[in-house]
């Protein structure tokens, strides 16, 4: 099985800062890495599909790059509505997984 | 508006068995790939099971739930099943529903509210 390790597994951060996330792979997934945000008794909402493509909705100031094994998704100007958790999830093969979640929290 | 909605979870004894729904509106069920992801209280996202689309009922699931779990989708209610059986307290979590993109890395777009199951004496 493929696993998936995010770093920092949580931060602080204030409005405006630019916010950086990494995930990586323990193979080699090509650009099958998917980016989640999720808050606090709702459910994930995909942010970032194959490791760069923003997602229909999404604001710009989210980005991903990444192939192979290392991944990161960018917040640009961190908004006041993007303090949550975000999750990595690998498509790659048949069982996806997800990382461990990096928590955003207001400094 | 495309929309997943869960059902059937609850309260329940170790190795008892519970099956949740996952009612669509504004998708279709059989047209799609559909997964169930799980979060344990105060932890990440688990993957479960995944039901691939067209007429086939190819399948696929986490070990942890391979043998207990069973993913089935009524495509006359669009409705996709989750069969829990063999219920284990580590089984306790919120489930959701998702649909899985078609298009680009097989993300979920579309996730249910979720239900919540707990399993305990």
């Amino acid at each position: 099985d493929i696993q998936m390790t995010q770093s920092p597994s949580s931060l602080s951060a204030s409005v405006g800062d630019r916010v950086t996330i990494t995930c990586r792979a323990s193979q080699s997934i090509s650009n099958y890495l998917n980016w989640y945000q999720q808050k606090p008794g709702k459910a994930p909402k995909l942010l970032i599909y194959a490791a760069s493509s923003l997602q229909s909705g999404v604001p710009s100031r989210f980005s991903g790059s990444g192939s192979g094994t290392d991944f990161t998704l960018t917040i640009s100007t961190l908004q006041p509505e993007d303090f949550a958790t975000y999750f990595c999830q690998q498509s790659y093969g048949t069982s996806p997984s997800f990382g461990g979640g990096s928590k955003v929290e207001i400094k | 508006e495309v929309q997943l909605v869960e059902s059937g979870g609850g309260l329940i004894q170790p190795g008892g068995s519970l099956r949740l729904s996952c009612a669509a509106s504004g998708l279709t069920v059989s047209d799609n790939y559909m997964s169930w992801v799980r979060q344990g209280p105060g932890k990440g996202l688990e993957w479960v099971s995944v039901i691939y689309r067209d007429s086939g009922t190819s399948t696929n699931y986490a070990d942890s739930v391979k043998g207990r779990f069973t993913i089935s989708r009524d495509n006359s209610k669009n409705t996709l099943f989750l069969q829990m059986n063999t219920l284990r307290v580590e089984d306790s979590a919120v489930y959701y529903c998702a649909r899985v993109q078609k298009r680009g890395a097989y993300g979920m777009d579309v996730w249910g509210p979720g239900t919540t199951v707990t399993v305990s004496s």
